[in-house]
């Protein structure tokens, strides 16, 4: 039973596509977050929802747009893709009482 | 502006010795830390915690102390296995239940049988 689970788990596209990453909890969790990998080995936040709300926006280009359909799942949609969006995007969920638990990420490589 | 530094990108100890594994940071608000661990190919998992009330806390093989003052915290890991052998991440968050998580960039721990 995979708590947060996330595919594809490897991506790989040309300048330009549009993508989508998808992510679903079974935990029952209130929060769900993506985070971006990057080749410097940062783990920064991107956005977080409460209950389909989103909550957390960091200074993400627009062509990041996260979509909650409802609590237990967050997908990502990045359009127009360019070499810099290689990373690895990891989906991770939580609430009031439990830690951060994480996906298995999504490394996505732009060519 | 890295928030939470781990100076230390690798480290090497020997099977059954004491793994210190160190961790700063800049921002006085954060008050809640936690250390993951993290194995190629998977997402990071959760280890153990500490709340800015605390100065440490115990599970097991795993310990973590924060000394506020400094603004610094450790994971010891004792005695090291070489299923320690991962890369560990310092998160800290400015408050438990609404976490936006700032990570440091890792140290990789690699446990010598």
């Amino acid at each position: 039973d995979t708590a947060v689970s996330q595919t594809p788990k490897y991506l790989v596209t040309q300048m330009g596509n549009d993508k989508s990453i998808k992510c679903e909890q079974n935990l029952g969790h209130d929060t769900m977050y993506w985070y971006k990998q990057d080749s410097k080995k940062f783990l920064k936040i991107m956005f977080s929802y409460n209950n389909k709300e989103l909550i957390i926006n960091e200074t993400v280009p627009n062509r990041f747009s996260p979509k909650s359909p409802d609590k237990a799942h967050l997908n990502l949609h990045i359009n127009s893709l360019e070499l810099g969006d290689s990373a690895v995007y990891f989906c991770a969920s939580s609430s009031v009482n439990t830690e951060a638990f994480f996906g298995q990420g999504t490394r996505l490589t732009v060519v | 502006d890295q928030q939470v530094k781990q100076n230390s990108p690798s480290l090497s100890v020997q099977e059954g010795r004491i793994s210190i594994l160190n961790c700063d940071y800049t921002n006085s608000m954060f008050d809640y830390f936690l250390w993951y661990k993290k194995y190629p190919a998977e997402g990071p998992t959760f280890l153990i915690s500490i709340s800015s009330i605390k100065d440490k806390n115990e599970d097991g093989r795993f310990t973590v102390f924060l000394n506020k003052s400094a603004k610094h915290l450790s994971l010891h890991i004792v005695p090291s296995q070489p299923g320690d052998s991962a890369v560990y991440f310092c998160a800290a968050s400015a408050n438990f239940g609404n976490e936006k998580l700032t990570f440091g960039t890792g140290t990789r721990l690699t446990i010598i049988p």
